[in-house]
């Protein structure tokens, strides 16, 4: 167990719908990170966040976004969802920025868009 | 950006004998490369990382080591055991720039075989 917990673990929706994915930090840990894994791409990364703000973004969609809250904890938005949306979606966690402190990964969630 | 590549991707070897798996990267800015073991349908596990200022860490049966001249780091587990079978992944960020996100090769499969 990493410490990192994700929420839910599955999710089954429908194309063109808007879901929410939740992600709470290890303890003591301002930094989250937002990864996709798929069969064709791989482990991608999306978006970071360092203590409530935008730190950088990867191969993020313009469909998605996310946010962290005061408590640290971070939710990913994903709208208009297209059956290639369906994917592991990852966050993962570090002490802090700067310097490449190790990221441990939460269970992630199984989304399914049909 | 970084562009991280991942041979072979697929490795099968007798338990007991040794495994070694090589990346490569394109960005001379990287510094930190973390390896991650991920069985099937669990989360990214870190397993160990060097960062550029090391030329080889060892922890156990588990060794990576880095040549950043030529711009490639591998990972090498002795002694393999039933247990090391999984998809390990490689891994390289440039904590230099802000940037923390990690740049994923594609992934080995390890199959150890009894």
């Amino acid at each position: 167990d990493s410490g990192v917990t994700q929420t839910p673990k599955h999710l089954i929706t429908a194309t063109g719908q808007r879901v929410t994915l939740r992600c709470s930090p290890r303890s003591g840990d301002l930094s989250v990170y937002w990864y996709q894994q798929s069969l064709d791409q791989g482990l991608q990364f999306l978006i970071q966040y360092y203590n409530g703000e935008e730190r950088a973004k990867g191969n993020i969609l313009e469909r998605f976004s996310a946010q962290q809250f005061p408590d640290l904890h971070s939710e990913l938005n994903l709208s208009s969802l297209e059956l290639g949306d369906s994917a592991l979606y990852f966050c993962a966690s570090s002490p802090t920025v700067g310097i490449s402190y190790e990221q441990y990964f939460g269970p992630g969630t199984r989304l399914t868009v049909t | 950006g970084e562009n991280v590549e991942q041979h072979p991707s697929t490795l099968s070897v007798q338990e007991g004998d040794s495994a070694v798996i090589k990346c490569t990267y394109s960005d001379s800015a990287s510094n930190y490369f973390p390896w991650y073991k991920q069985e099937l349908g669990k989360r990214p596990q870190l397993i160990i990382d060097i960062r550029s200022n090391v030329g080889e860490k060892k922890d156990q049966r588990i060794a990576v080591t880095l040549n950043k001249t030529a711009k490639h780091f591998s990972l090498h587990i002795t002694e393999t055991q039933p247990e090391d079978s999984a998809v390990y992944f490689c891994a390289a960020s440039d904590s230099g720039g802000g940037a923390d996100g990690l740049t994923f090769g594609k992934g080995t499969h390890l199959i150890i075989q009894p």
